[in-house]
């Protein structure tokens, strides 16, 4: 049973690039979430999603990031334009339910975004 | 949800068992105990969780006090792929996980 895929592990972009991060969750989840892990820091939410649905985006920066869950593919974080300050871990994880009940999210393995 | 607090590091001999602490006194009636972990640059991994109960799983157990203002994840064996921070979280049907420092265990052989 594989588990959360995200591709690529490693990432490296110029400031002024774009930076797709795809994630497909685990075989039967319909519910993704991304988290980003600044150096030396605890996961922060970002984003989370359903099949064709942005559900809170509440952790989102205003600018530059979006995200999608398109009804077929993985899941994509997109950064426009990138700035240093964007270097990260980026995690995605996944479950088979949502809000109203006791579930575990399992988490991929992470890209790690490099801004030179 | 409710804060949680951990101890910042601890060490654990190899084989022995490893009692990681957490206090949650704000916890309320309806907010379960999760337990993550992140092993040295991989994503976090879903330990165990629990309500009100004890728990016990193929990983570790859970032991909850029954005021729930605290509870302990013990690793019964501990070996040296154990060494990572751990996270105890605390949440109710927010599907967002959030991160504190977590407790940094170091087995030593």
């Amino acid at each position: 049973n594989a588990g959360v895929m995200q591709n690529p592990r490693h990432l490296v972009r110029r400031r002024g690039q774009e930076a797709r991060l795809r994630c497909s969750p685990m075989k039967g989840h319909s519910h993704v979430y991304w988290y980003r892990q600044l150096p030396e820091e605890g996961l922060k939410f970002m984003v989370y999603l359903q099949k064709e649905n942005i559900i809170d985006e509440s952790g989102m920066p205003k600018e530059r990031f979006s995200a999608e869950f398109p009804k077929e593919g993985p899941s994509i974080l997109r950064i426009q334009q990138v700035v240093r300050g964007d270097s990260a871990a980026y995690f995605c994880a996944s479950s088979l339910q949502g809000q109203g009940t006791s579930y575990e999210q399992y988490f991929g393995p992470g890209t790690r975004l490099t801004v030179t | 949800d409710a804060k949680t607090t951990q101890p910042p590091s601890m060490d654990c001999a190899e084989g022995r068992a490893a009692n990681l602490p957490c206090n949650h006194s704000t916890i309320s009636g309806n907010e379960y105990v999760y337990w993550y972990r992140q092993i040295h640059s991989q994503g976090p991994q879903y330990i165990i969780h629990g309500l009100k109960n004890n728990e016990t799983n193929e990983m570790a157990s859970l032991i909850i006090t029954e005021d729930r203002k605290s509870s302990t994840l013990i690793l019964p064996h501990a070996t040296l792929r154990d060494t990572a921070v751990y996270y105890c979280i605390v949440r109710s049907n927010d599907y967002k996980l959030s991160f504190g420092a977590g407790t940094t265990v170091t087995v030593r052989a």
